[in-house]
């Protein structure tokens, strides 16, 4: 596709629910992140996929996130028993891959917990 | 730790003025600096970058100036547009695998 894309574009999810998250990046981008950006905060970093290995999952706040990429395209990321503390935007970015290539950011996932 | 932050949280500009948009950040690793402006209800769009060894680099309408000496980093908008209404980050990239720490953003608020 042109850019990144990601669904749903808004999630509402009662406390405890899982939810999953989806990221199709740009064809052909082998480097993969998410972020978390809570209202009114710059984008936190969460993970970053290289193809399809996860090497590095410092960000995740909690073993209730998860996230993966089984072929190297597109991503998924689970939230198990969602907490509102986890209601924020989900953004996902891919890239060229290497040093300093420009990341290209999705419109997000607004996930609102209640 | 490492940080990046972002001086003033809003700026407000008069429509054709020039905007400086500062940041400070903390991390003296840190070789990759970015610009991204991010409107309402989108993601975050790269505006323009620029690596340590560069202490300026210029786009259409944009510069960045880059001070290692005393890890400040500000984007400059010539002639600022409506369009131009949003909130601005910067982000460093201290690791080369495109991980970005990102500021809490500084909104513009273009007046006509």
């Amino acid at each position: 596709g042109a850019g990144v894309s990601q669904s749903p574009r808004y999630k509402v999810a009662k406390r405890g629910q899982d939810v999953a998250l989806r990221c199709d990046p740009i064809s052909g981008h082998v480097s993969l992140f998410w972020y978390q950006q809570a209202l009114g905060q710059g984008p936190e970093f969460l993970t970053y996929f290289q193809n399809e290995a996860q090497l590095d999952k410092s960000g995740l706040p909690s073993d209730r996130f998860f996230a993966e990429r089984p072929e190297g395209s597109v991503s998924t990321l689970k939230i198990q028993r969602t907490q509102k503390e986890d209601s924020a935007v989900y953004l996902c970015a891919s890239s060229l891959g290497g040093e300093g290539t420009e990341a290209f950011f999705g419109q997000g996932t607004r996930l609102t917990v209640v | 730790g490492e940080s990046v932050g972002l001086h003033l949280p809003t700026l407000s500009v008069q429509e054709g003025d020039n905007s400086i948009i500062n940041c400070a950040y903390s991390n003296s690793a840190s070789d990759y600096f970015i610009w991204y402006k991010q409107e309402s209800g989108k993601g975050p769009q790269f505006i323009i970058d620029i690596r340590s060894n560069m202490d300026k680099r210029q786009g259409q309408r944009v510069t960045v100036l880059l001070n290692k000496t005393v890890k400040h980093l500000s984007l400059q908008i010539a002639a600022t547009q409506p369009g131009d209404s949003a909130v601005y980050f910067c982000a460093e990239n201290p690791s080369n695998t495109g991980k970005l720490i990102f500021g809490q953003g500084t909104t513009l608020q273009v007046k006509p």
